[in-house]
């Protein structure tokens, strides 16, 4: 049994480049979310699907952020023209509804360092 | 705006010690209600959930919680702290099946031998 994976573990960058990370979930989840967490911070809320659908996107969050699902199964994360704000630990849930009130599966996270 | 607020950004307690973890929210509306868990380097892992059963929640490692809704609480307790529980302490509510978890900002638990 896999859990959640996310890919790459650790991304170092230059401010303005493009980065993408990506989420496999465990199989069967049908439903997908993205979260930042800083240091010292809970997890803050990016986005989720349900299958390949898009069904809540952050207010918060820029418009150089930019998620899919494609075929409802991983998911791919993109950041544009990164900004030292953007360092974070990106990370990436799934839960299948239905069973045990919304329990979340959360991934060893993917953490982004801008210079 | 919802919200949810831990009290304390560090607790130390001896081992042995009770362990209590503040958390409350701000809604009149019943949500369901998790604390999880993070050791350093590692992901979330789910110590317990409320989800409108009983009040009294019992999770992994002898963790326990209560829902208040009169208080909106849903502290986090153990009865006796052991050195590996040392971890960061996330409360997260959603206020509907299958949808965002709103966090805490994390309360660091250490454990003095």
């Amino acid at each position: 049994d896999t859990g959640v994976s996310q890919n790459p573990r650790h991304k170092i960058t230059k401010r303005g480049q493009n980065v993408t990370f990506r989420c496999d979930p465990i199989s069967e989840h049908n439903r997908l979310y993205w979260y930042r967490q800083t240091l010292g911070q809970g997890p803050e809320f990016l986005t989720y699907f349900q299958n390949e659908a898009q069904l809540e996107k952050s207010r918060l969050l820029s418009d150089r952020f930019s998620a899919e699902r494609p075929k409802g199964s991983f998911s791919t994360l993109e950041i544009q023209r990164t900004e030292q704000g953007d360092s974070a630990m990106y990370l990436c849930a799934s839960s299948a509804p239905g069973q045990g009130g919304n329990e979340q599966f959360f991934g060893p996270g993917t953490r982004l360092t801008v210079l | 705006a919802q919200s949810v607020t831990q009290l304390g950004s560090h607790v130390s307690v001896s081992e042995g010690a009770l362990v209590l973890l503040r958390c409350n929210y701000s809604s009149s509306v019943p949500p369901y209600l998790f604390w999880y868990v993070q050791y350093p380097n590692q992901g979330l892992q789910l110590l317990l959930k409320y989800t409108s059963a009983a009040t009294l929640v019992k999770g992994i490692n002898g963790f326990e919680a209560e829902f208040k809704k009169s208080e909106t609480s849903f502290h986090l307790t153990k009865p006796s702290a052991h050195m590996s529980d040392a971890a960061e302490y996330f409360c997260a509510v959603s206020y509907n099946q299958g949808g965002k978890l709103i966090f805490g900002q994390g309360t660091e638990l250490s454990v003095k031998p």
